[in-house]
């Protein structure tokens, strides 16, 4: 299946420095990717849609001025978190969406696991 | 807008016991529905998925889902769970229009003991 990297892994930074996540397609070409931050023992809920060549679409809740996203390929998003708090301490998981005509199957990447000192 | 519900937020088995959990949606539209697993430390599979056609669904691992319509209803099935099922599962939905996105449900946390 397709598949879908995140890196970093995990990240520990201190509070007020921004952190920069990257999602790779690494044997697709992705039109559209998602990230989803999910807090521990809950749901992943969706923060912005990314497609490539255009500016992201946000969720209600979501401010854009500090997580800006990047959708500078087809196989590339990346994800800022700029003067990151404690309260942004989180799983940040992306995801690529393969379009084909009707399919809708997203492929996930691991996820980063940002902790904010 | 879409919407799930998972009502089941913590589920304990044992080796062997049979497998539901719930989902539902709300939705007015056509929809496609997806089960994904998050085993720990480990990032989201796809179960199965629903796009048409036959509403119960076969996916890996011995897992079904049925698609009843009616109910807003996916709930996932397996006859016989093992030990190694012990993970997070979620139910998500795709509307028909916007920006088709997957909403998730709240996630089942599994557990079965050996």
């Amino acid at each position: 299946g397709a598949v879908v990297s995140q890196h970093p892994s995990r990240v520990i930074c201190k509070s007020g420095t921004s952190v920069k996540i990257e999602c790779r397609s690494l044997d697709f070409q992705a039109t559209t990717m998602f990230w989803y931050r999910q807090f521990p023992k809950q749901s992943l809920m969706l923060m912005a849609t990314s497609n490539e060549g255009s500016k992201a679409t946000y969720e209600q809740g979501v401010e854009k001025d500090k997580f800006l996203i990047n959708h500078a390929s087809l196989t590339l998003s990346t994800l800022t978190v700029t003067s990151a708090h404690p309260e942004d301490s989180s799983f940040y998981i992306c995801s690529a969406r393969v379009d084909l005509s009707s399919y809708n199957e997203q492929f996930f990447g691991p996820g980063t696991r940002l902790t904010v000192l | 807008a879409q919407s799930v519900s998972q009502h089941n937020h913590h589920v304990i088995l044992s080796e062997a016991a049979s497998l539901e959990l719930g989902c539902n949606y709300s939705y007015g539209g056509t929809v496609n529905l997806f089960w994904y697993v998050q085993y720990p430390g480990q990032h989201l599979q796809l179960l199965l998925k629903y796009f048409s056609g036959d509403p119960l669904v076969k996916g890996i691992k011995g897992f079904e889902a049925e698609f009843i319509k009616s109910k807003f209803s996916f709930n996932l099935r397996k006859p016989s769970v093992q030990w190694s099922d012990t993970a997070e599962y979620f139910c998500a939905v795709i509307g028909d229009t916007g920006r088709r996105a997957l909403t998730f449900g709240s996630g089942t946390r599994l557990q079965v003991q050996p």
